[in-house]
């Protein structure tokens, strides 16, 4: 089984900063990594596929970058929407993994 | 547009079979590329992936349910199913379905771009 690792595991923040989530594979994984944000109460939503793909509609201020193990979420101007949990997602082997999420909170 | 929508008992008891409903309109399982994942979540803790089934009826399940799991499809009524055998509380959670589209440019891809709104489930003696 290929373990995501998420880190850092919450992180707080100000509206306007520049946030960096990473998501490391325990093996290669190549592009198959896939971004989700969840609010509270609501259920997960497509951020970023294929590493760097950014989904219909996302706003181009959420970045994705990586290839092999190392991924990279990145927030360029946060904003108050953006407060939620992150997960990344493999599906380059089976079972399909999570990580265990960040969470970005305000200062 | 595409919807989804999860249905389960809400609450049963240890070594009971669970027995999901996901339905689901916008796409067609028939499809070539599309897919639905079952994923869950138990309250406060993160994502766990659960099985896939696809237009063709390929199957892939999460091994670490050991051979608990089965999942289905019901083409003609827009439906895809999830059983889950002898539970336990550690199977209390949120269980989601997803749509999976299989999508190619040059370079395969799997997104999980629909979510229904989730069905809770507590396993509860």
């Amino acid at each position: 089984e290929t373990v995501m690792t998420q880190s850092p595991t919450s992180m707080s923040t100000s509206i306007g900063e520049r946030v960096t989530l990473n998501c490391k594979a325990s093996q290669s994984v190549g592009i198959n990594v896939d971004w989700y944000q969840q609010t509270p109460g609501q259920s997960p939503k497509l951020l970023i596929y294929g590493a760097s793909n950014r989904h219909t509609g996302v706003p181009d201020r959420f970045t994705g970058s990586g290839f092999g193990r190392d991924f990279t979420l990145t927030i360029s101007n946060m904003e108050a929407e953006d407060l939620a949990v992150y997960y990344c997602l493999q599906y380059g082997s089976i079972p399909w993994t999570f990580g265990g999420g960040t969470k970005l909170e305000l200062k | 547009q595409v919807t989804l929508k999860e249905s389960g008992p809400g609450i049963l008891q240890p070594s009971q079979t669970l027995s999901l409903t996901c339905t689901f309109s916008g796409f067609s399982l028939s499809t070539y590329g599309m897919g639905v994942g079952w994923i869950r979540q138990p309250s406060g803790k993160g994502l766990e992936w659960l099985a896939n089934i696809w237009w063709d009826d390929d199957k892939y399940y999460n091994p670490s349910l050991k051979n608990r799991l089965t999942i289905s499809k019901d083409t003609s009524n827009n439906q895809a199913f999830l059983k889950i055998t002898n539970v336990d509380t550690a199977d209390t959670a949120t269980y989601y379905c997803a749509r999976i589209v299989d999508y190619y440019d040059g370079r395969r891809y799997y997104v999980m771009d629909a979510w229904g709104q989730g069905a809770s489930v507590t396993v509860s003696s």
